[in-house]
């Protein structure tokens, strides 16, 4: 079936350093993909999507393209806040328009 | 600015007891997820709904837990009877099957079982 696998965290950055947090997937046929966000205490966000091959899905200065022939959606941001501190979950839709989760990554922004 | 409601936000019950939780989704959806959070086992998916009919209830314990969509304003996850091991953040999530498929999550309802 189809699946998602993420980076292990917590990842641990200072204020204003590059992001990433790679994602990987298998799915059958071409799936959107998706980054939601889940801030303490909250539901979780939609952060970003994209729906096709070389989309770029971007939001709040973080972004993401989809690279079919990886599999991949890797999530990117050029400097980080303290304020981005949050669980990041990568997830792609599979064809009954369910999303298939990820185990999430812990970002946590020090000052 | 349309969000999923979710009641109760917070529930303690005892073992044994039925614990009915409520979601309003957003006008309009036609797909309507129930979702359990745990630190162990992360984000599982319970149910699904579309068009108010469930479609897939297999990550969903069938002998003490139930879910339906009594009209389109209105879903419900009953429990019972509660054990502990069902303690963790429940979200309710509504979207549109299509090109707008994005789903949109409620705040969550935690539940204690004691």
């Amino acid at each position: 079936g189809d699946s998602v696998t993420q980076m292990e965290g917590p990842v641990t950055l200072s204020e204003e350093a590059f992001l990433t947090i790679n994602c990987t997937y298998t799915a059958t046929g071409y799936p959107s993909l998706f980054w939601y966000v889940q801030y303490p205490g909250e539901g979780l966000q939609l952060l970003l999507k994209a729906t096709k091959a070389d989309d770029k899905g971007s939001n709040k200065g973080f972004e993401a393209t989809y690279r079919k022939e990886t599999t991949s959606f890797h999530l990117e941001k050029g400097s980080v806040q303290v304020s981005d501190s949050a669980v990041y979950f990568c997830a792609p839709m599979d064809s009954s328009y369910k999303l298939i989760f990820g185990s999430g990554t812990r970002l946590l922004v020090r000052p | 600015d349309a969000r999923v409601t979710q009641t109760p936000r917070h529930k303690v019950t005892e073992m044994g007891q039925e614990v009915t939780m409520r979601c309003q989704p957003i006008l309009g959806h036609n797909t309507v997820f129930w979702y359990r959070q745990t630190m162990m086992q992360g984000l599982e998916l319970l149910a699904y709904f579309r068009n108010r009919a469930p479609l897939d209830d297999s990550g969903m314990p069938k002998d003490r837990f139930s879910a339906e969509m009594p009209d389109a304003t209105l879903a419900t996850l009953k429990i019972q009877p509660s054990e502990p091991r069902d303690s963790a953040v429940y979200f309710c999530a509504s979207g549109f099957s299509g090109v707008r498929n994005e789903q949109f999550f409620g705040p969550g309802t935690r539940l204690t079982v004691l």
